[in-house]
């Protein structure tokens, strides 16, 4: 089955440093989102993202974060100046038409860690 | 909030039992779908429902949906050890975003 892909699996960044999280959505999907679980916590949502632009996101997701699709393939998360609060792990996600009773896939996350 | 809340928070069963999980949530939806995550791992999407079907099948796995009681269950008959995980339901409300609850820790025991 066709896989979304995310790296880094881990990464550890220093308090106002900027991170960019990678992830590869499934080749013929049209609707990528990003969510972040921190540790013992809630699945949360950040954002929701078609035709190059964002359609959806959620009180989390301010001026501090940003999505971008620079190539076509992959679909990237930035954090300008992380916080120690921003350490989860971060779930990209797809599917191919964004329709109500269509399943989302979901990579293996990104745990960041803010020191 | 829309959120779905699973119920039990915990739950620690024999391998061969059969193990019940609910799911509660506040208002009226689109569909509810049951994930599954292994420690330190992803989501894995295991079944949708929609909000006009009240039980759905896939292999061991039974999902019923009361919407007249904003509830769901996801039965797993014959559990076995590969069934450890935390299980999560999430509504698609009105917004069409899905919205998680905290999930149960399912321990199936040998």
């Amino acid at each position: 089955e066709p896989e979304v892909t995310q790296t880094p699996s881990h990464q550890v960044t220093q308090m106002g440093q900027e991170v960019i999280l990678r992830c590869v959505p499934i080749s013929n999907h049209l609707y990528f989102y990003w969510y972040r679980q921190i540790l013992g916590q809630k699945v949360e949502f950040l954002v929701s993202f078609y035709n190059n632009e964002i359609s959806e996101k959620s009180e989390i997701f301010d001026d501090q974060f940003s999505v971008e699709r620079p190539d076509g393939s992959n679909f990237t998360l930035k954090i300008r100046s992380t916080k120690l609060e921003d350490s989860a792990m971060y779930f990209c996600a797809s599917s191919l038409f964004g329709s109500t009773n269509e399943k989302l896939f979901f990579g293996s996350g990104t745990q960041l860690s803010v020191l | 909030s829309q959120q779905g809340e699973e119920d039990p928070q915990a739950l620690s069963i024999q391998e061969g039992e059969n193990a019940t999980m609910n799911c509660s949530y506040k208002t009226s939806i689109n569909n509810l779908q049951w994930y599954r995550q292994n420690s330190g791992r992803g989501l894995v999407h295991l079944i949708l429902i929609r909000s006009n079907e009240r039980e759905k099948h896939s292999g061991r796995l039974r999902v019923t949906l009361d919407t007249s009681k904003k509830s769901s269950s996801l039965l797993i008959t014959a559990s076995r050890a590969a069934d450890t995980a935390s299980y999560f339901c999430a509504p698609l409300g009105s917004n069409y975003q899905l919205i998680w609850g905290a999930g149960t820790k399912l321990i199936i025991k040998p």
